[in-house]
């Protein structure tokens, strides 16, 4: 089983319409997690947090359920501009560990 | 925020030579440095973990003798790919962390191809 597994892409949806993207985790030992998003062959840049009581910020909300070591990501009213690569992140144990990152789902908005 | 540069963003060089990455933390300590690569269509894949003044820490697979790294000072970390080979080519991209809230900042990458 791979470390983080997400849904498999691309997502092309009209612009406006509501995405949710889903990502299951193995390691158990994982304490924090995050949404990036990636450009084309750009740095990843952080999304957002993703916290167990659930989190929203603007347009997009997170989910994490630890019983499940699952995590989703909502986005309501796409823009274009959200098209991008989003990349479920876990650390790989506790406090300053390094980043496991999913492969990412490729996110098309089309006008 | 938090800042960190990487340089150079992108570097062509022959099979056989070395090439040093620097990622620079400009406005925060970066007490840790991670070191990640991305191959085409794959996820970022952690190389090493950098702790300042110590001895880094490899995952398993990458090769401490090629990918030599170097964390002498709170805001610098080198990657040194030495004798570089195709298959070295990839996107090669640091992360800082500080210790006061564990926050990740990424530099902006570089490209490596190695012809």
């Amino acid at each position: 089983r791979k470390e983080v597994e997400q849904d498999p892409g691309p997502f092309n949806v009209p612009e406006g319409a509501t995405v949710a993207f889903n990502c299951t985790y193995s390691n158990s030992a994982s304490q924090s997690f995050f949404w990036y998003r990636q450009d084309c062959r750009k740095e990843p840049k952080l999304l957002m947090s993703v916290y167990s009581s659930g989190n929203e910020d603007g347009r997009f909300t997170a989910q994490l359920n630890r019983a499940s070591q699952y995590i989703s990501l909502l986005i309501r009213d796409s823009k274009l501009s959200d098209s991008a690569t989003y990349l479920c992140v876990v650390n790989k144990g506790g406090g300053a560990d390094g980043l496991t990152f999913g492969k990412g789902t490729h996110l098309i908005i089309q006008p | 925020g938090a800042v960190v540069s990487q340089h150079p963003s992108r570097v062509i060089c022959k099979s056989g030579t070395s090439v040093k990455i620097e990622c620079r933390s400009l406005d925060f300590q970066a007490t840790t440095m991670f070191w990640y690569r991305q191959f085409p269509k794959q996820s970022l894949m952690l190389m090493a973990t950098s702790n300042e003044g110590s001895k880094a820490t490899y995952e398993q697979g990458v090769e401490k003798d090629k990918f030599l790294i170097n964390h002498a000072s709170l805001t610098l970390s080198t990657l040194t790919v030495t004798s570089a080979h195709p298959e070295d080519s990839s996107f090669y991209i640091c992360s800082g962390i500080t210790g006061v809230n564990y926050g990740y900042t990424f530099g902006s990458g570089t490209r490596l191809t190695v012809v």
